[in-house]
């Protein structure tokens, strides 16, 4: 069955602390885009890899990371920097038409 | 910077009447125009998507139009039903999608259909 899948749905952090963001992907797609979703907003684009080993910074990259070790894998850290991480987080990957397909999302809350 | 801009923002509609949104978008060099729904807590899902080569496309109930001149496209739902109420995103490429992928998204619309 392929697809994206993220984890975990829900992730609570507490001030200063970092936590990471999984998308994984079995579409062979080498394209991988990260999002952010604030309520009644569209998506902004945070960070971005078209290839293994390679990724650009989006929109509003500042208070994340993101690394690209294996062409499946994306993972997204937000960091203590990120002083307003309370958003709904998207993973997309693209396909060779262009198209871009997301995942179900992970909600992030701040305790 | 490039923008694309969505209206209405919220859309109430009875079931059977048909639905549109608008999206005006400023990259000239933008080619690729897709549409994407999102249920609630859920990822957007593609619907339907247009290239800058044609001027139309459609899919059983759903249609999209381009108007590369006016930097304008639109979604057009015929034979609205329960089911289709969710939140509807427009986006145009940044320029070529063959660079990067990159992609600018409208504010959404979320759109009511009512039985």
């Amino acid at each position: 069955d392929g697809g994206i899948t993220q984890s975990p749905k829900y992730l609570f952090r507490k001030e200063g602390q970092n936590v990471t963001l999984s998308c994984e992907q079995n579409l062979n797609h080498d394209a991988m885009y990260w999002y952010r979703q604030d309520p009644g907003q569209g998506l902004r684009l945070i960070y971005y890899s078209q290839i293994v080993n390679d990724f650009q910074k989006g929109d509003i990259a500042e208070g994340y990371s993101v690394s690209r070790e294996k062409k499946e894998s994306f993972p997204l850290t937000v960091t203590s920097a990120q002083k307003n991480p309370t958003a709904f987080y998207l993973c997309a990957s693209m396909d060779y038409k262009e198209t871009q397909y997301f995942g179900p999302g992970t909600r992030l809350l701040v305790l | 910077g490039e923008n694309v801009e969505q209206h209405p923002s919220t859309l109430s509609v009875q079931e059977g009447d048909s639905a549109v949104i608008k999206c005006t978008y400023s990259d000239s060099a933008s080619n690729y125009f897709p549409w994407y729904k999102q249920e609630l807590g859920k990822g957007p899902q593609l619907i339907i998507d247009i290239r800058s080569n044609v001027g139309e496309k459609k899919d059983q109930r759903i249609a999209v139009t381009l108007n590369k001149t006016a930097k304008h496209f639109s979604l057009h739902i015929t034979e609205t039903q329960p089911e289709d109420s969710a939140v509807y995103f427009c986006a145009a490429s940044l320029g070529s999608t063959s660079n990067t992928g990159k992609l600018i998204f409208g504010q959404g619309t979320t759109l009511q259909v009512k039985p």
